[in-house]
């Protein structure tokens, strides 16, 4: 595809339930990245991974949030138990290479979580 | 702790006119970029126009300008010529790997 493409676009969920959220990024991107924003918020940011591995995830607020990317594309973000408060929506980004200049992320579109 | 600052949750102009969406920020880093982002309804963000903090000449994107003032963390967005597409919300954001955003600023445009 053309661009970075997020599934599913909404997902309801019940609170305690495990979801999984899932990220194509742009072919040949070798990072990627995942955001929350919550209402009225601006994006914040809770993983990078350059290729297969996590670069850097020291914005996965808790254990019950876990994100895997392992073939080095697609990207599953995996929240356990989930709360309320886990309602936002996440965002997905891609680059081709490291640095946030050289390299600007394109977003996708998102996925609403909703947790009831 | 990075932050950054929208004062201006809302700001409308009229069409054709020029308007100046303000962003400050706070950081011990001393190389980093900055971002201006736009996003409409559809949820995805779109970059504006960015500027490398070691630079002293502000960004200019055709319509989009920034006014970059390092020692007071401010980075405005000037937007010439205001069109009606470009009603959406507005994110300051900077850093390097990983970026931190403000809480937006809703621009309206006004016909």
């Amino acid at each position: 595809g053309a661009g970075v493409s997020q599934t599913p676009s909404n997902k309801v969920t019940e609170k305690g339930k495990y979801v999984e959220l899932r990220c194509d990024p742009i072919s040949g991107h070798t990072a990627l990245y995942w955001y929350r924003q919550s209402l009225g918020q601006g994006p914040e940011f809770l993983i990078y991974f350059q290729g297969t591995g996590a670069a850097d995830d020291s914005g996965l607020p808790n254990d019950r949030f876990f994100a895997v990317r392992p073939e080095g594309s697609v990207s599953t973000l995996k929240i356990q138990r989930t709360e309320r408060g886990d309602s936002a929506v996440y965002l997905c980004a891609s680059s081709p290479g490291q640095a946030a200049y050289n390299s600007p992320l394109h977003f996708g579109n998102g996925t609403r979580l909703t947790v009831t | 702790a990075q932050t950054v600052t929208q004062s201006q949750p809302e700001m409308s102009v009229q069409e054709a006119e020029t308007v100046t969406l303000s962003c400050t920020y706070d950081t011990s880093e001393s190389d980093y970029y900055l971002f201006w982002y736009k996003q409409p309804p559809s949820r995805q963000m779109i970059l504006v126009i960015r500027q490398e903090a070691y630079k002293q000449q502000n960004a200019t994107e055709n319509r989009f300008s920034v006014n970059f003032q390092k020692a007071a963390k401010s980075f405005s967005l000037k937007i010439s010529d205001s069109q009606l597409g470009d009603a959406a919300m507005y994110f300051c954001a900077f850093g390097n790997e990983k970026l931190t955003f403000g809480t937006g600023t809703r621009l309206t445009i006004i016909p």
